[in-house]
Formats: C-alpha cells, sequence, structure tokens
C-alpha cells in the first residue's frame, strides 16, 4: 500500500492570493493524481503529474491557474493560484500503485 | 461521456437494517468499477471494486455486482453498523490512463443510528 501525506489539511487564504500544497508518497509511483472537491460536489480530477514531463490538465483546469510541480517520483505539489471565493474545495492528491489507487486526507481550502 | 450518478443522501438508518446505495454509469467500453469510501477526518478509500461483467465486489460485509445490462453497480450491506457512517462513492475507471483517472459520483452520506 502507499500512505501519502499532504500539506496542509487545511487553509483559509485572501482573494487574490496563492496556495501551494504539498503532496508526499512513501512509494515510488509513477503517476500521480490531483483531484478537487468543490462543496456538495463530487470529486473532479484535475491534472495528472508524471515525473520528468509536464503535467497533463483536464478540460477546464490550466496551467496558469494550477501549476503543479513534480520534481521526484515521491513528491508533487500543486498551486492554486490567484484564488477567488469559487476556488474554495477540498484538494485531493492520490497515486497509482500498482492495481490500486490511494488519496491523501484532502486539503480544505477556503477562500475570503 | 463517461458520468456516474448515485443515489441522493443522506441515508439514515438504525443499526442492523438493510443498506442500499445506488450507483448508474454511463461509458463507452469496459470500465471498472470502483466503491470509495470517507470516514469522518479521514481519507478516501477503496472500498470494493468490479473489473469486468457480472464480476462482484465485496469487502467488509458490503457487496456490489457488475451489472452491464442495467449499467449499474448498486451497493448493499445486509446489515450496517454505526461505524459505517461514511460518505460512499461510487466511480469508474477512464479508458486511458490506467486507475488513477477515476469519475466519481456525487457521494452518498450513510448516517447509521444505534
Amino acid at each position: 500500500s502507499a500512505v501519502i501525506s499532504q500539506k496542509p489539511s487545511r487553509d483559509i487564504c485572501q482573494r487574490g492570493t496563492s496556495l501551494t500544497i504539498q503532496c508526499q508518497v512513501d512509494s515510488q509511483v509513477t503517476m500521480m493524481f490531483w483531484y478537487r472537491q468543490q462543496p456538495g460536489q463530487s470529486l473532479t480530477l484535475i491534472a495528472t503529474a508524471n515525473q520528468g514531463s509536464e503535467a497533463t490538465y483536464e478540460s477546464g483546469f490550466v496551467i496558469d491557474k494550477f501549476p503543479i510541480s513534480r520534481p521526484n517520483l515521491t513528491f508533487s505539489t500543486l498551486t492554486v493560484s490567484n484564488m477567488s471565493p469559487e476556488d474554495s474545495s477540498i484538494y485531493l492528491c492520490s497515486v497509482e500503485l500498482g492495481p490500486r489507487t490511494f488519496f491523501g486526507q484532502g486539503t480544505r481550502l477556503t477562500v475570503v | 461521456g463517461n458520468s456516474v450518478t448515485q443515489m441522493e443522501g443522506p441515508v439514515t438508518l438504525s443499526e442492523e437494517a438493510f443498506l442500499t446505495i445506488n450507483c448508474t454509469y454511463t461509458a463507452t467500453g469496459y470500465p471498472s468499477l470502483f466503491w470509495y469510501v470517507q470516514y469522518p477526518g479521514e481519507g478516501l478509500q477503496l472500498l470494493l471494486k468490479a473489473t469486468k461483467a457480472d464480476d462482484k465486489g465485496s469487502n467488509k460485509g458490503f457487496e456490489a455486482t457488475y451489472r452491464k445490462e442495467t449499467t449499474s453497480f448498486h451497493l448493499e450491506k445486509g446489515s450496517v453498523q454505526v461505524s459505517d457512517s461514511a460518505v460512499y462513492f461510487c466511480a469508474l475507471t477512464r479508458l486511458t490512463g490506467g486507475t488513477g483517472k477515476l469519475i466519481f459520483g456525487q457521494g452518498t452520506t450513510l448516517q447509521v443510528k444505534p
């Protein structure tokens, strides 16, 4: 199995600022994923982050708003840039390890 | 496109009651189907899965059968416990990119009362 540590677990941020969320895995993994869960809604995939290449973004998400880094096989960051209240969500990272997918506990972001 | 629809919650049951949470999907091809659970204060974790038609996934007393003819993957448990109180998500895989790219339903909150 994989243990995923996400930081911060929650934050309250001012609009117009940026927040970087960190995701650390205890195993080397090829594929890492970032999801968003808006209030009362389901999880939506933001992007896929592979080590050594640019992240692949899903429709409706762009690199300027959600830049992602993937410096090695155990770590990734997601930045939520120029935040607005609409960005208030839970952000989760997940990894694919063998036939299974594991999730972090999420970062609860509130933008005021 | 691919999508997952779950019954709306919250679902409130008494301990030892029978549970059904409905899940239907639309997809091209033959996706794998999953149920994930999120207990209060914890991360999302896999509950069970099925990878092909007529497969039955099971874990912790929960079961779900992959029904291709009705495009459904309903979650059932014969006797729920207070400790089953959580949010349950039905999900399917994208057709490309492995199991990590998941499409989720909106989640169903289950509350079990003693």
